[in-house]
């Protein structure tokens, strides 16, 4: 079975500075999907980025960039330019690539909490 | 695009009783999956439908069950609650492809007494 691990549970960082979330999983499939989702106090899980086993080039959207490490089996997160709005439970989620392993594995989140 | 929806946004039951909670996914979303959030278990799947069938389930008691309607809009039910169900039930959907984000909606808080 999947699984993935956020050994960090908290996390605190300066407004205007960066950050890396860091996060591990383990599995024996070579095509897979992995995402971060942030959630904030409202609850409501946000995507913040998409990463495709099978692509070498690490998914950036503005601000929020991956570093990811196949063999490793390591994908983190960076945060760059901190905002006060990003402070919220950011989860870690595998998702394979058949219909038996479509469901999404979440880590256990990372609360990061931004300083003005 | 409107989001995905959940209703109710909040319940409070007790315990023995039995609920109903209903998601509608994006337009155009076939998949639907439902996952529960709870402070001490974090995310955990419940079930997947795809196209009105059951595509992938969770490890969770059969008191636990699910539905997808023609139109995509699904229901859990939980029956015979117990106080350990308390907790944020989470819908999300995707398009077609499975290897595709989900998108999730508000959630339903859950509160059994």
């Amino acid at each position: 079975a999947q699984t993935v691990t956020q050994s960090q549970p908290e996390m605190s960082v300066q407004e205007a500075e960066t950050v890396t979330l860091s996060c591990t999983y383990d599995t024996s499939e070579s095509d897979y999907y992995l995402f971060w989702y942030k959630q904030p106090p409202s609850r409501q899980m946000i995507l913040v980025i998409r990463q495709e086993a099978y692509k070498q080039q690490n998914a950036t959207e503005n601000r929020f960039s991956v570093n990811f490490q196949k063999a490793a089996k390591s994908f983190s997160l960076k945060i760059s330019d901190s905002q006060l709005g990003d402070a919220a439970m950011y989860f870690c989620a595998y998702r394979g690539s058949t219909g038996a392993n479509s469901k999404l594995t979440f880590g256990k989140g990372i609360t990061l909490s931004v300083r003005p | 695009k409107a989001g995905v929806t959940q209703t109710p946004r909040y319940l409070i039951k007790t315990r023995g009783q039995q609920v109903t909670l209903s998601c509608s996914p994006i337009s155009g979303h076939r998949s639907v999956s439902w996952y529960q959030q709870t402070p001490g278990q974090g995310l955990q799947f419940l079930f997947e439908y795809f196209s009105e069938t059951q595509r992938n389930k969770g490890n969770f008691p059969g008191r636990f069950s699910g539905r997808q309607f023609s139109n995509s809009r699904s229901e859990m039910n939980v029956s015979t609650l117990e106080l350990g169900d308390s907790a944020l039930y989470l819908c999300a959907s995707s398009s077609q492809g499975i290897g595709r984000e989900q998108y999730f909606g508000p959630g339903t808080r859950l509160t059994v007494t």
